[in-house]
């Protein structure tokens, strides 16, 4: 157990839908990441949020979009789905994302549009 | 582009003997390197890493080369148990903007035959 709680594991939705994932990073971790793998893909880096605020941004659609909230925890909304946003989206979080810090990922959300 | 590329999908060991996995990556800027084993229906774990500025790290049996001037990185597992049957991503990580995130490999799927 990495630390890292991420809901819903699953979740299946129709096209042109919106849905959020959520992530708690392990107690005392700043740092927040979020990736998507999509089928036979390695794991793509979406965004970063350090202590609240967003750090960087890779490729991340418009449609798709993140915060990180006081309590760290952090949500990432996904709009207008599309069946190829069907993926596994994982959060992963580090102590402060402003070195090299290890970061430990959670079990990940299943995405599924029909 | 990728950046970050393991080019062997899968690969099969028989148990006690070594394991080895290969990277290669094209991005000059990456100066840090880690290696991550996932099991199905799991987040990836860390595994070890190196920094630029070493060519060997070792911890227990897993030990990972780092060639620069060839832009390629190797882990080696030895010996091998049925236990490390996984898939193993590479990935690599430049410092800019202030942020670490990491750029993956497709990864490689290990099986170890009893």
């Amino acid at each position: 157990d990495s630390g890292v709680t991420q809901t819903p594991k699953h979740l299946i939705t129709a096209t042109g839908q919106r849905v959020t994932l959520r992530c708690s990073p392990r107690s005392g971790d700043l740092s927040v990441y979020w990736y998507q793998q999509s089928l036979d893909q390695g794991l793509q880096f979406l965004i970063q949020y350090y202590n609240g605020e967003e750090r960087a941004k890779g490729n991340i659609l418009e449609r798709f979009s993140a915060q990180q909230f006081p309590d760290l925890h952090s949500e990432l909304n996904l709009s207008s789905l599309e069946l190829g946003d069907s993926a596994l989206y994982f959060c992963a979080s580090s102590v402060t994302g402003l070195s090299y810090n290890e970061q430990f990922f959670g079990p990940g959300t299943r995405l599924t549009v029909l | 582009d990728q950046q970050v590329k393991q080019n062997s999908p899968s690969l099969s060991v028989q148990e006690g003997r070594i394991s080895i996995l290969n990277c290669d990556y094209t991005n000059s800027m990456f100066d840090y390197f880690l290696w991550y084993k996932k099991y199905p229906a799991e987040g990836p774990t860390f595994l070890i890493s190196i920094s630029s500025i070493k060519d060997k790290n070792e911890d227990g049996r897993f030990t990972v080369f780092l060639n620069k001037s060839a832009k390629h990185l190797s882990l080696h597992i030895v010996p091998s148990q049925p236990g490390d049957s996984a898939v193993y991503f590479c990935a690599a990580s430049a410092p800019g903007a202030g942020s670490y995130q990491l750029t993956f490999g497709k990864g490689t799927k290990l099986s170890v035959i009893p």
